[in-house]
């Protein structure tokens, strides 16, 4: 079945480093993906989507391309804050039956100032 | 517009017991999914309601059940807890089953503990 595999994390950086979360997936069709974070004690956010090949999701200065040749779906942020702190969850949906979310196991971010 | 929203916030069970946890999905939103999320996981699909219907179920047992009323909330119940069913329970709204991207809208989460 349709699966999306995160890097590990905690990842933790200093402020205004560069950020790169991999994510890579693999579907039977032709899905659609999502970045979504989550903050301490709230639900889910959609960070950003992408929903076919070559398009580029971007929102709050973070980005990820829809890569269908390597199937990645990495996000992105040139220059991160401290308020980016969170747990980034990669995720695809297929266009078939019930359309359900499929999440990759999310990667704990951490910025110190 | 009002986003999700979920009740109860927590609760705690004891194992056996039988839990109802509510939904009312965004204005214009008539699919609700259900997720769990077990601590440090990502959220699995439990199932789908579309129009009062069940639209699709993940690997989940039977003891999970929902229903969706004709105002689109929902309730996920979950009968004979066991202590593996604690986790944070999201559910997610979309304005239609058939969409070209299938965003889905989450509300903040019911917190369950199975004790």
């Amino acid at each position: 079945g349709d699966s999306v595999t995160q890097m590990e994390g905690p990842v933790t950086l200093s402020e205004e480093a560069f950020l790169t979360i991999n994510c890579t997936y693999t579907a039977t069709g032709y899905p659609s993906l999502f970045w979504y974070v989550q903050y301490p004690g709230e639900g889910l956010q959609l960070l950003l989507k992408a929903t076919k090949a070559d398009d580029k999701g971007s929102n709050k200065g973070f980005e990820a391309t829809y890569r269908k040749e390597t199937t990645s779906f990495h996000l992105e942020k040139g220059s991160v804050q401290v308020s980016d702190s969170a747990v980034y969850f990669c995720a695809l949906s297929d266009r078939q039956g019930a359309q359900k979310l499929v999440f990759g196991q999310g990667t704990r971010l951490t910025i110190n100032p | 517009e009002t986003g999700v929203t979920q009740s109860p916030t927590h609760l705690i069970k004891t194992r056996g017991q039988q839990v109802t946890l509510r939904c009312s999905s965004q204005s214009g939103h008539n699919t609700v999914s259900w997720y769990q999320q077990a601590l440090g996981q990502g959220p699995q699909f439990i199932f789908q309601y579309y129009r009062e219907e069940e639209n699709g179920r993940g690997n989940f047992p039977p003891r999970f059940s929902g229903l969706q009323f004709p105002n689109y909330s929902s309730e996920l119940n979950v009968n004979a807890l066991e202590l593996d069913d604690s986790a944070l329970y999201l559910c997610a709204s979309s304005p239609d089953r058939i969409s070209s991207y299938n965003e889905q809208f989450f509300g903040p989460g019911t917190r369950l503990t199975v004790l």
